[in-house]
């Protein structure tokens, strides 16, 4: 059955540096989202993206963040510059549609900021 | 504000009991995704709804857009049912909003 892959697991970086977080949604699907989630607390919206470009973003996902489809397959998401609250686990999502529809989660890039 | 709460928090139960999760939204929802989450962090999507009663197995998803409410249920539930349960509202735009989640523990 596809599914959504994401690397790494887990990324341990220092305060100031820019990681890059990849993700292979499924090969049909169109719509891709990123989404947090601080240890403890829910699962936030971060950013949608369609067609080559921002469909919506959250308040959380301000300049130090970009997505990018670099080719037919991978999605990603950058920070720039990372600070110790960027620390969570990151899902990448897809789905054929629109979010009205079921949307495929990766297993999550977990990030560590010390 | 769009928001979406679940109860109760905390779950347990026995092996064999039928479980009620519950969820209530803002006005102004168009689509309500039950979601699982497993111990090591994964996420799978259970339900998608925007009316009615779905069924999947043992899991039954409802929802009454009037009352703004959805219900997760599982019947004859089973250890391997112990994750936490996730309700998440769509309102007309791509953000999903999510719930704080359910945290269901089935003993033997």
């Amino acid at each position: 059955e596809p599914e959504v892959t994401q690397t790494p697991s887990h990324q341990v970086t220092q305060m100031g540096q820019e990681v890059i977080l990849r993700c292979v949604p499924i090969s049909n699907h169109l719509y891709f989202y990123w989404y947090r989630q601080i240890l403890g607390q829910k699962v936030e919206f971060l950013v949608s993206f369609y067609n080559n470009e921002i469909s919506e973003k959250s308040e959380i996902f301000d300049d130090q963040f970009s997505v990018e489809r670099p080719d037919g397959s991978n999605f990603t998401l950058k920070i720039r510059s990372t600070k110790l609250e960027d620390s969570a686990m990151y899902f990448c999502a897809s789905s054929t549609r629109d979010s009205s529809y079921e949307q495929y989660f990766g297993p999550g890039t977990r990030l560590t900021v010390t | 504000k769009n928001e979406v709460e679940q109860s109760p928090q905390n779950l347990t139960a026995q092996e064999g009991e039928f479980i009620t999760i519950n969820c209530s939204y803002s006005v102004g929802i168009s689509a309500l995704h039950w979601l699982q989450q497993h111990p090591g962090g994964g996420i799978v999507s259970l339900f998608m709804l925007s009316s009615g009663k779905k069924k999947h197995g043992r899991l039954i998803a409802t929802i009454n857009i009037q009352e703004k409410h959805s219900s997760l249920h599982i019947t004859a539930s089973h250890p391997r049912d112990s994750a936490v349960y996730i309700c998440a509202g769509q309102y007309n735009t791509d953000k999903l909003i999510f719930g704080t989640g359910t945290r269901l523990q089935v003993f033997p």
